[in-house]
């Protein structure tokens, strides 16, 4: 059980727009900045978004990131079929527990 | 461009020690901005932050709760790399390992299967 929750999997035809949604808590998501990754099969996870918003250099601005209280939003458009891949949504958590936490991945497919 | 290249067995036998190493180009494991993590994947644990040491005029580490006491992030900054040693290890060990600059930089993966 992750501790940020995410769809297992979302799916639109090429050149639509998807949104992958990230939940958490006071103790992550709401205090924390949110990164957002891409897993190509087979392949480690690529940073997509960092500070909730920004984009490191080579990302294209079809991705886009957003927050709102405990939750997050990471958008797509003009979907691709190399954007087939897994997502995740990561932070730091200030529990007693602590430490980066990851949400469980959702799967993104072009119909 | 940061590349982080991650070296180490691939086979463990229960009860023993967990290693592996990233060695890092195009910056510095002293690096006052950047901290080196390793973090795990596996289809039941999904992705895991195990850790990370940073340097901020003395060298820090963070573990994660979960591998707390069996778990230990070393620099090496004569050969500007960092190593993983996770100790008592059973097959739920088991898991593709990556090392992570800040988690904008990741090493290429290590698959480890605990077994005997």
């Amino acid at each position: 059980q992750s501790v940020l929750t995410q769809p297992p999997s979302v799916s639109a035809a090429p050149g639509q727009k998807v949104t992958v949604s990230c939940s958490g808590s006071s103790s992550n998501i709401e205090n924390n900045y949110i990164s957002w990754y891409q897993q190509l099969p087979g392949t480690a996870p690529k940073l997509l978004i960092y500070d909730n918003n920004k984009r490191p250099s080579g990302i294209p601005d079809r991705f886009s990131g957003s927050k709102s209280g405990t939750s997050a939003t990471l958008g797509i458009t003009g979907l691709q079929t190399g954007d087939e891949a897994d997502y995740y949504c990561g932070t730091w958590d200030r529990s007693l527990t602590g430490g980066y936490v990851f949400g469980g991945g959702t799967k993104v497919s072009v119909l | 461009q940061v590349q982080l290249q991650q070296s180490g067995p691939r086979l463990v036998k229960p009860s023993q020690t967990l290693s592996l190493t990233c060695a890092i180009a195009g910056d510095s494991v002293s690096s006052n901005s950047a901290a080196w993590n390793w973090i795990r994947q596996s289809p039941s644990r999904g992705l895991e932050w195990l850790g990370r040491t940073y340097y901020r005029s003395k060298w820090y580490n963070d573990y994660a709760i979960s591998v707390r006491g069996r778990i230990t992030i070393n620099p090496d900054t004569s050969k500007n790399q960092f190593s993983l040693h996770l100790n008592s290890v059973t097959p739920e060990d088991t898991a593709v390992y990556y090392c992570s600059r800040n988690t904008d930089y990741w090493g290429q993966g290590t698959l480890v299967t605990v077994s005997s």
